[in-house]
């Protein structure tokens, strides 16, 4: 199992601030996923990275993949309160295996 | 709409009465996933139908089956529920093993 490791784990902020997200390995991945997933809902994806050194962006949002897709952040600028929940990052490494899931990021965006 | 649908969304349940759960996909992929879901943790892959071939996670416990009778339906049987399998549930679908999930909204199971 290839591990993901997210951080901050938890994330209590006010509506208008930025923050970043991290998800970070040691080991390679092909792609890496991040998904949002609300409470009582499943994960919805937000977006795929797939070259070493992508930048996308999802309007507030933006991910990046690390140059040796190793790693990847998602940076939320002016956060709202309906950007509140979990957001996960997920990686495919090996052929023939699924998801590797982090741990998740916990996010509360107060008015 | 194409969707992951999952029947049904609450679903409680006797300590060590058999339970199924029920996930249907709208988007004619060949891989469907269950995961276990607790609170405030990652999903965990139970295991997945690469079309018909069935792939267990190998710390699924024996409790948990599965069956996929067509392309579009896939069950999770819990034949003795204990307390400690009181989750969320997750189906999700990719066309490859390698390509984007994309999931249903989950069924909490409740054990008493």
């Amino acid at each position: 199992t290839q591990l993901l490791e997210q951080s901050p784990q938890f994330l209590s902020i006010q509506e208008g601030e930025n923050l970043t997200v991290y998800c970070n390995s040691s080991s390679v991945f092909s792609s890496l996923q991040w998904y949002r997933q609300e409470p009582g809902e499943g994960p919805v994806l937000l977006v795929t990275v797939v070259t070493g050194g992508e930048v996308k962006k999802l309007k507030r949002l933006t991910f990046q993949f690390g140059d040796a897709r190793k790693d990847s952040s998602l940076h939320i600028t002016a956060a709202q309160p309906g950007d509140t929940g979990l957001y996960l990052c997920a990686g495919v490494g090996s052929p023939g295996y699924a998801l590797n899931f982090g741990k998740g990021t916990s996010l509360l965006v107060t008015p | 709409d194409a969707m992951v649908i999952q029947n049904p969304r609450y679903q409680v349940t006797q300590f060590g009465k058999p339970v199924t759960l029920s996930c249907s996909q709208t988007l004619n992929h060949n891989v469907m996933y269950w995961y276990q879901q607790k609170s405030s943790q990652a999903p965990k892959l139970l295991f997945h139908y690469y079309d018909k071939d069935f792939n267990n996670e190998a710390d699924t416990p024996d409790n948990f089956q599965s069956r996929r009778p067509n392309t579009s339906f896939c069950f999770l049987d819990i034949r003795s529920p204990g307390l400690g399998d009181a989750a969320m549930y997750l189906c999700a679908t990719s066309r490859e093993n390698r390509n984007e999930q994309f999931f249903g909204p989950g069924t909490r199971l409740t054990v008493l």
